[in-house]
């Protein structure tokens, strides 16, 4: 089954306890990004990949960082996590060439105390 | 600054056409206009995009104005699984690619 997997999915932390949320797809997009949501916002991108390699940052980049060496892997890494970021997360994976159209995982709902 | 506002919530008789708008007045000409809905706290799903012509699929139909200051998603016969909120997109080019700007959405109740 065609699909965009995230781990954990939900996630109780303390201030600066390094985490990674984990993002894999199995449909060969090239394109992969991070957003988060959060009450009233909407979603805002954290970073973005056009693919292995290559990876740049959306319009909320403080205090992630991102690492694409594997074209099915996007993982999302706080080195020090804080209470605002609080929130709850989601990766998307697309073929560029067909619109960019963006398949969702499922979310992680992320605590940061 | 926001790229795009949409109304906060709408609700649609079901049956009858549900016409979602979107401002987006400082879009620029190379960037696109997406739809995406959420049902509860679900992933998004694709619905339809557009740069400047119309568009229709099987879901819907997206209307841009001439300007493309504005557009409006229709969903020609509501029914109760449509539901959802529904998120105007722009889509920006980026230093190495595609960026995506979210507007804040608006809630949809298809009423019986």
């Amino acid at each position: 089954e065609a699909q965009v997997t995230q781990n954990p999915r939900y996630l109780i932390t303390v201030t600066g306890k390094k985490l990674t949320v984990t993002c894999s797809q199995n449909m060969n997009h090239e394109y992969m990004s991070w957003y988060r949501q959060d009450p009233g916002l909407g979603l805002r991108q954290i970073y973005y990949s056009m693919n292995v390699e290559v990876t740049d940052k959306g319009d909320v980049p403080e205090g992630y960082k991102v690492s694409r060496k594997e074209k099915r892997n996007f993982p999302l890494i706080l080195e020090s996590p804080s209470p605002n970021q609080t929130s709850l997360y989601f990766c998307a994976s697309s073929f560029i060439s067909s619109g960019n159209e963006q398949f969702f995982g499922p979310g992680t709902r992320l605590t940061v105390l | 600054d926001a790229k795009t506002t949409q109304p906060t919530s709408m609700d649609c008789a079901e049956g009858r056409a549900a016409n979602l708008p979107c401002n987006h007045s400082t879009i620029s000409g190379n960037e696109y206009v997406y739809w995406y809905r959420q049902i509860h706290s679900q992933g998004p799903q694709y619905i339809i995009h557009g740069l400047k012509n119309n568009e229709t699929n099987e879901m819907a139909s997206l209307i841009i104005t001439e300007d493309r200051k504005s557009s409006t998603l229709i969903l020609p016969h509501a029914t109760l699984r449509d539901t959802a909120v529904y998120y105007c997109i722009v889509r920006v080019m980026g230093n190495t690619g595609n960026q995506f700007y979210f507007g804040t959405g608006t809630s949809l109740t298809v009423i019986p």
